[in-house]
């Protein structure tokens, strides 16, 4: 089946560096997204990783192995409107379909 | 400025009535989708539509219908056959139908039943 693993929670101090974690469990891997919600509003998007490495964009960097199944998103620099919701997805395939499977999410709040 | 326009932001269903939730982009996107969140879960897609006068099934489609027949807009009419529609609805485009394409995301639609 398909699978995407996140921790639930995690909590950092502001100026902090956190890294949030991700694994997956899918068919034909066609790239890993990193969104981030604010409570009550609509998710935004941060990265998208489809080859292995790490991409860089400012505070925030996400990594990608494709053999492991593995990513993680990294927030550098942590500042309190960071307190959000950060959602992986996965575009695999569902059948004969191609979709974007998403995580629970991980909640991280960023404390003074 | 170019973006997706939920509305309602909240939305009140009585017993056995159909509501709708709109759903505008002015983003020139091909593809549509319609997500349903709720506390605990992940997004869930009801409906996607990859081009106009054109729509799909999603995971969860039943008591849900979609209609496409301007590229510009992608409606979602909870019908009284959803028996559980309290829920924070999202709306997102993507440029085309290719799943490596991002998703832009309303402001979504939080509904609640009466």
């Amino acid at each position: 089946g398909q699978n995407i693993d996140q921790p639930t929670e995690m909590t950092a101090t502001e100026g902090a560096i956190v890294q949030i974690n991700c694994t997956y469990q899918t068919s034909g891997f066609n790239g890993l997204f990193w969104y981030q919600q604010h409570a009550g509003e609509a998710p935004t998007f941060l990265s998208y990783n489809v080859l292995d490495g790490l991409e860089e964009k400012g505070r925030f960097s996400s990594f990608l192995s494709r053999s492991k199944g593995y990513s993680y998103l990294l927030l550098k620099e942590l500042q309190m409107k960071d307190s959000a919701s950060y959602l992986c997805a996965v575009s695999a395939y569902a059948g004969n379909n191609r979709k974007l499977i998403w995580g629970l999410g991980t909640s991280l709040a960023v404390n003074p | 400025d170019g973006g997706i326009t939920q509305s309602p932001k909240y939305l009140f269903r009585k017993e056995g009535q159909n509501v709708t939730l709109s759903c505008e982009q002015n983003l020139n996107h091909d593809a549509m989708y319609w997500y349903r969140q709720d506390p605990g879960q992940g997004l869930r897609l009801i409906y996607y539509s990859q081009i106009v006068n054109d729509f799909q099934k999603g995971d969860i489609a039943e008591g849900y219908s979609v209609s496409r027949e301007k590229k510009e807009s992608f409606p979602l009419t909870v019908t009284s056959a959803q028996k559980n529609p309290t829920a924070f609805y999202l709306c997102a485009s993507s440029i085309s139908p290719g799943q490596e394409n991002i998703q832009y995301f309303g402001a979504g639609t939080r509904l609640s039943v009466l």
